[in-house]
């Protein structure tokens, strides 16, 4: 049963960037799925950043685009984020979660890592 | 963007009650609907996807139904383990958007 883990700094400063890995355990990456990263703010609703193949293929939310980079590692089984320029409103906890490809190209996030809190503050 | 709006924000109920939450996309997708259940401090978990699949392992008191642009979740029979909040998401298009959330607690 594949199971995902988030890992990386909890709190960034303004202006900074913000790096999370999402390791991958009990599944290979390279399958029909997708894998991706969703955040919430404190006590809000959830935001679906982007998501990424294991062709390296990529899909960004465009209001995240132009700060965005998703990327992956198949040797080591894990995919990052970083989203650059950061401010307050980048806190959230940040969610790494595969994107079960489904028939009929029915998607769904059918497995979550537990979510890693990453504040933006001096 | 298709924007997704649940209703309602939240809702008040009893054990045995039958529960039901509604989810409106700005324009049809189809049966490109999915179901979540978060409780605090943890992650959303699948319920139901392509709008009236059970997830394997969800009870069957679970129910989605639906298709174009209105969609619900109905519980049967609401359980003491139920009270959390409950989020609708699209994936007919990118960017996947979600519901803003329905909070069901205890009466």
């Amino acid at each position: 049963q594949v199971q995902l883990q988030e890992s990386g700094p909890g709190l960034v400063k303004p202006s900074g960037t913000l790096s999370l890995t999402c390791d991958v355990s009990g599944g290979s990456m390279i399958s029909t799925n997708w894998w991706s990263w969703i955040r919430q703010p404190p006590g809000k609703g959830l935001e679906w950043i982007g998501d990424i193949f294991y062709t390296e293929i990529t899909n960004y939310n465009p209001s995240l685009k132009s700060r965005l980079t998703i990327s992956l590692d198949k040797s080591q089984n894990q995919f990052s984020l970083e989203l650059s320029s950061v401010t307050d409103a980048d806190t959230a906890v940040y969610y790494c979660a595969r994107n079960r490809f489904g028939s009929a190209s029915y998607r769904w996030f059918d497995t979550w890592g537990q979510g890693t809190l990453v504040t933006v503050s001096s | 963007d298709i924007q997704m709006t649940q209703s309602p924000s939240s809702l008040s109920a009893s054990v045995g009650d039958r529960v039901t939450i509604t989810c409106r996309a700005s324009q049809s997708i189809n049966s490109y609907l999915n179901w979540y259940q978060q409780k605090p401090g943890k992650a959303p978990k699948v319920l139901i996807y392509a709008a009236s699949s059970l997830q394997s392992g969800v009870p069957s008191r679970f129910r989605g139904s639906g298709s174009g642009t209105e969609f619900t979740l109905t519980i049967s029979s609401l359980q003491p383990e139920d009270f959390a909040t409950y989020f609708c998401q699209q994936s007919s298009s990118s960017p996947r958007t979600f519901g803003g959330g329905t909070k069901v607690e205890i009466k």
